[in-house]
């Protein structure tokens, strides 16, 4: 059975910084491309970032590039993503997925507040 | 980036209705291997989004094939016959062919 797990959300301030696991069991992880993607509250989805199998080549949306970070560790099946320079805006739920999104996270919180 | 235009935003129906739900890109979703990535979802309520159609049309494992999808290049249809109480939640589009982009959600409700 296929299965991702996030984890490492929280409440947080404006400028701070964190990261996300994602656990996944179930397939090869190191044979497929992985996504982050996120949904603010009573909103809709919003692709964040793709990162190849190999880690070579990494994809942003451009609300993030240059403060978050996808990351990949094959040896341990976990995908990451580091947030940097948190804003209220970043509140949402964030859900990884395989490659083609056919396999999700159940989502991890992050909230942004003063 | 690629737009994604959802229509309607919203749809009440009554159970054992057939609906539609349109999607249309800004782009042609053809990708170089001419495999067309638009992908149709659904995220019921408190749950995480599930895929029901890959590739316009190719139904994912254990969709009823009360589920359909069709169109070409840049105009998507999901066409679901015989709605049951199961199938409401919000229904999204998503194209993988350039960066991906979901579009805006349907919601579907029970009149």
């Amino acid at each position: 059975e296929v299965q991702l797990v996030e984890s490492g959300g929280g409440l947080l301030k404006p400028g701070s910084s964190l990261k996300l696991s994602c656990v996944v069991s179930g397939f090869t992880f190191s044979r497929y491309g992985m996504h982050w993607i996120r949904q603010a509250p009573k909103k809709g989805l919003e692709w964040m970032a793709l990162i190849y199998y190999d880690g070579r080549s990494r994809y942003y949306a451009d609300s993030v590039k240059g403060r978050f970070t996808i990351s990949r560790d094959n040896s341990k099946n976990t995908l990451y993503l580091e947030m940097n320079s948190l804003r209220y805006e970043d509140t949402a739920m964030y859900y990884c997925a395989k490659s083609d999104f056919d396999h999700w996270g159940q989502g991890v919180m992050v909230t942004v507040s003063s | 980036d690629v737009v994604m235009t959802q229509t309607p935003p919203s749809l009440s129906v009554a159970i054992g209705q057939s609906v539609s739900i349109s999607c249309k890109s800004s782009q042609s979703l053809v990708a170089r291997d001419k495999i067309t990535y638009l992908n149709w979802l659904l995220q019921s309520p408190g749950r995480s989004p599930k895929r029901l159609i890959y590739q316009v049309s190719k139904l994912d494992s254990g969709v009823p094939d009360r589920f359909s999808g069709s169109g070409s290049e840049k105009d998507f249809t999901l066409k679901i016959s015989r709605v049951e109480a199961e199938d409401l939640g919000v229904y999204y589009c998503l194209q993988g062919t350039h960066s991906p982009t979901f579009g805006g959600g349907t919601k579907l409700e029970l009149k």
